[in-house]
């Protein structure tokens, strides 16, 4: 069955530091994974996707096969990166829908 | 243009009493889903429309928790005899739809509480 995995509930981090959200998946198909954000009183909203191989404020994310992983890197993290991640994996079996991680909750303390 | 709106933002109902959550898509996105996050998990997704058919409902809880779509557009998902296990954040997110994986694009949110 398909199953995203986010092992850290929260995650602390100085800024200016290097900072890494894991994410895991299990899918027997062809995955498409997305990170998803949501800032304090805002919306959840899309952050980016793996096909797009594009970098978002300052943030990227590799798919990686054979570990089964897509986890979100920035390399030096600052105050308003502070928010809630969702990695999320889009199942295309009969439906459009995305499957969630439980989230992390990245805290950048100044 | 106007995102997705959700009404109403806050609900508290008492048990064994049926609400209806409504959300306004994206006008022209053709595909609309409804998640549920209750408190301190993800997001879990309950149903998901491309136009007005459901092709997908197997992420309904139970047979107390239903949906339709209109012309569309808005979206109303029904809840009966509410238990306090409904209680959770009910979102709705639209997308232009289709085959391709595009972009969903949330609502703020109708915060669910079962006294």
């Amino acid at each position: 069955a398909q199953r995203v995995t986010q092992p850290e509930k929260l995650l602390s981090v100085f800024k200016g530091a290097p900072v890494e959200l894991k994410c895991n998946y299990s899918y027997s198909g062809s995955p498409e994974l997305f990170w998803y954000v949501q800032y304090s009183r805002q919306r959840l909203q899309l952050l980016l996707r793996h096909i797009s191989r594009e970098s978002i404020k300052g943030f990227t994310a590799d798919l990686n096969k054979g570990e089964t992983s897509f986890h979100l890197k920035k390399p030096f993290a600052q105050e308003e990166d502070s928010a809630m991640y969702y990695c999320a994996l889009n199942w295309i079996q009969g439906a459009q829908k995305l499957v969630f991680g439980q989230g992390t909750r990245l805290t950048i303390n100044p | 243009g106007a995102g997705v709106s959700q009404s109403p933002s806050n609900k508290v109902t008492e048990k064994g009493k049926d609400v209806e959550l409504r959300c306004d898509p994206i006008s022209g996105h053709t595909a609309l889903y409804w998640y549920r996050q209750r408190l301190g998990q993800g997001l879990e997704f309950l149903i998901y429309f491309q136009g007005n058919s459901a092709p997908d409902k197997s992420g309904l809880p139970s047979d107390r928790f239903s949906a339709e779509r209109t012309g569309e557009s808005v979206s109303t998902l029904t809840i009966q005899r509410t238990q306090q296990e409904d209680s959770a954040v009910y979102l709705c997110a639209s997308s232009l739809g289709g085959t391709i994986a595009y972009e969903q694009y949330f609502g703020p949110g109708t915060r669910l509480t079962v006294t």
